[in-house]
């Protein structure tokens, strides 16, 4: 099994440009999570996918952030523009609701910088 | 490669010795309590969880102990070896089922060879 897979794995963009961050779950994973994990501190919560539809998306700022799971697989999160503060690693996670929760599982994440 | 946190709380043991890393959580009406070992450049990696009626379950060569009075969390690492070396991360759950985990602050472990 493969895992979460993500790309790209890094990303280097000047600030106000556009930047796209893909996830490509576990096979069967009905909810996808994307979170953001600034430098020395835990992952914070973006926004959680049931299936296609967007079911928790509080913490997603959405003035330049937007996020979309057509068909209720892959799931890509945009940032547009990019602002300094926007450098973190963004990571992606997928999970089979109900399931014990040692099947919550993270892929790698992309490291964003922005310059 | 690249670095999960530069400024985090630190714990230095040597190999073979046990580990204890200390977490905090903030929410009372958390239900499951989860431990999570971060290596440079992956994303979190599931350890061992526990439940909030439990305070304490075993895993391999890792204990968790949860002080529900204190709100406190712990993970216990049994004969530490160089490959335990990474950041660790609680986080917990909240009652609404969301999924939505709530991470606390990092520590970074260094086995000592």
């Amino acid at each position: 099994e493969a895992g979460v897979v993500q790309s790209p794995r890094y990303k280097i963009i000047e600030k106000k440009q556009p930047v796209a961050f893909w996830c490509n779950p576990i096979s069967g994973h009905n909810t996808l999570y994307w979170y953001r994990q600034n430098l020395g501190q835990g992952p914070e919560l973006l926004i959680r996918y049931e299936n296609e539809e967007a079911v928790d998306d509080s913490q997603l700022p959405k003035d330049r952030f937007s996020a979309e799971r057509l068909k209720g697989v892959d799931s890509t999160l945009k940032i547009q523009p990019a602002e300094l503060g926007d450098s973190a690693v963004y990571l992606c996670a997928s999970s089979l609701q109900g399931v014990s929760l040692s099947g919550y599982t993270f892929g790698s994440g992309t490291r964003l910088t922005v310059v | 490669g690249e670095s999960v946190g530069l400024h985090l709380p630190t714990l230095s043991v040597q190999e073979g010795d046990n580990s204890i890393i200390n977490c905090a959580y903030s929410n009372s009406a958390s239900d499951y309590f989860i431990w999570y070992k971060q290596e440079s450049g992956k994303g979190p990696q599931f350890i061992i969880d526990i439940r909030s009626n439990m305070d304490k379950r075993q895993g391999q060569r890792v204990t968790v102990l949860l002080n529900k009075t204190v709100k406190h969390l712990s993970l216990q690492i049994a004969a530490t070896q160089p490959g335990d070396s990474a950041v660790y991360f609680c986080a917990e759950i909240g009652m609404d089922s969301s999924y939505k985990l709530i991470f606390g602050s990092g520590t970074r472990l260094l086995v000592r060879p």
